[in-house]
């Protein structure tokens, strides 16, 4: 089946602009999470969806950052003013749910949007 | 605090030696480790947890809770495992099973 998909791949912006990143999660996978990559680090997470809320939104970095999943599906990532430093690749991940009594489920990861502010 | 720690950001071998990479990680409670594997222009992958206990493509990882260890091996190199490893460490105490990355170790393996 299809995997992870996100759109655009690549954006390039300028400072103080606003942007969306959309990530289609694969179908029945109820958690989404959001991370982002700096350049010659390990991802780090973002923002965590189980459903169509936001369980844990602790690794957006200001109340520029801002993202929704309205229908549980599909999810868009928003920043606003965008600076210089939010440069980077946003991936997105989804799993079957969360996590249980057999641990976490395992992440599938989409191909990431590369973001470039000028 | 929960952190993963790749000491190696570029490990080169030469085709058919053994591989290490080497993880450690710092975690209150039960730990799940995972190793992820981005080959050129692909998207990050799965490529072993230490619950499913496997052997994927030749790698193994064994969890040393004592030295709180997630290693990954692979007795003889192949120039096809040339890309970048990420270790990544998840659980409850995390809050929501969200992964924690370390850094990540490039291997080259040299023909």
């Amino acid at each position: 089946g299809a995997g992870v998909s996100q759109t655009p791949s690549n954006k390039v912006t300028e400072k103080g602009k606003y942007v969306e990143l959309r990530c289609d999660p694969i179908s029945g996978h109820t958690a989404l999470y959001w991370y982002r990559q700096s350049l010659g680090q390990g991802p780090e997470f973002l923002i965590y969806f189980q459903g169509t809320g936001a369980a844990d939104d602790s690794g957006l970095p200001n109340d520029r950052f801002f993202a929704v999943r309205p229908e549980g599906s599909v999810s868009t990532l928003k920043i606003q003013r965008t600076e210089r430093g939010d440069s980077a690749v946003y991936l997105c991940a989804s799993s079957l749910k969360s996590g249980g009594e057999a641990g976490a489920d395992t992440q599938y990861f989409g191909p990431g949007t590369r973001l470039t502010v000028l | 605090a929960q952190r993963v720690t790749q000491p190696e950001k570029l490990l080169s071998v030469f085709k058919g030696a053994p591989v290490e990479l080497k993880c450690n990680y710092s975690y209150s409670g039960s730990p799940e480790l995972f190793w992820y594997v981005q080959y050129s222009r692909q998207r990050l992958q799965l490529l072993l947890r230490h619950i499913s206990r496997e052997s994927i493509k030749g790698f193994t990882a064994d969890l040393n809770k004592g030295e709180t260890s997630f290693h990954l091996k692979k007795p003889f190199a192949q120039e096809e495992d040339s890309a970048m490893y990420y270790c990544a460490l998840s659980g409850r105490a995390s809050g929501t099973y969200k992964y924690i990355f370390g850094t990540g170790t490039r291997l080259k393996v040299l023909a």
